[in-house]
């Protein structure tokens, strides 16, 4: 059981680049999401899709775009990459409502540079 | 939206010494979670808390719903209990998690 799948682990891209981060989970949970990690700082959600074929715009989205590909699968997509999208990119599933417990499990990052 | 705040922001010990680090919240919570984020930056789940007590080797934390906070407990700190600790919350009428902005724990040996 991998859990949540991100790739890649690390990217430099110049700036005005595009690039896709991909993400994938095999718990089977319906909620995915995507966070923005800067130094010094709590996550920030970007973009999240409650289920297949819905998404929505978190805290941060300028600059961002999202697909749910189908249930296994949420990418995040750089359209023209700027040097403040430097960050640490996590992905993460929500576990459904189970015997009074639910959470969040996160992949285990991409680290993203724009020169 | 929810505002969480963790205290204190920077936390040094020496290696034995025990600790607690507090998360307060502005909201009613669905969920709580406690993460440790390694220095290889890895985010480690270490407890579904939104409400009681609970308790892992030598973690425990306590969620008191009603009075909107979180306590983390470390006992007999290690080196390798080295790292940020954040508090995350899920506020009742959403389904997203929204992070306060960490406690910066050194445990020197």
């Amino acid at each position: 059981n991998a859990g949540v799948t991100q790739t890649p682990k690390f990217q430099v891209l110049k700036t005005g680049q595009s690039m896709t981060l991909q993400c994938a989970q095999d718990m089977n949970h319906n909620s995915m999401y995507w966070y923005r990690q800067d130094p010094g700082m709590g996550l920030r959600l970007i973009y999240y899709s409650a289920s297949e074929g819905t998404t929505d715009k978190g805290e941060v989205p300028n600059g961002y775009n999202v697909s749910r590909l189908n249930k296994r699968e949420f990418s995040l997509r750089l359209e023209s990459a700027a040097p403040s999208q430097t960050s640490v990119y996590f992905c993460a599933s929500r576990r459904p409502w189970d015997r009074g417990i639910y959470g969040y499990t996160f992949g285990s990052g991409t680290r993203l540079t724009v020169v | 939206g929810i505002q969480v705040e963790q205290s204190p922001p920077d936390l040094i010990l020496q290696e034995g010494a025990n600790s607690t680090l507090r998360c307060n919240f502005s909201d009613s919570v669905n969920n709580l979670q406690w993460f440790h984020q390694n220095p290889w930056g890895q985010l480690i789940n270490l407890f579904y808390i939104p409400s009681g007590t609970k308790q892992n080797g030598r973690l425990s934390a306590t969620t008191v719903a009603t009075e909107r906070y979180s306590l983390l407990y470390i006992s007999s700190s290690q080196t390798t209990d080295s790292g940020v600790y954040f508090c995350a919350v899920e506020e009742t009428s959403g389904s997203r998690l929204t992070f306060g902005e960490g406690t910066q724990l050194t445990v020197n040996p």
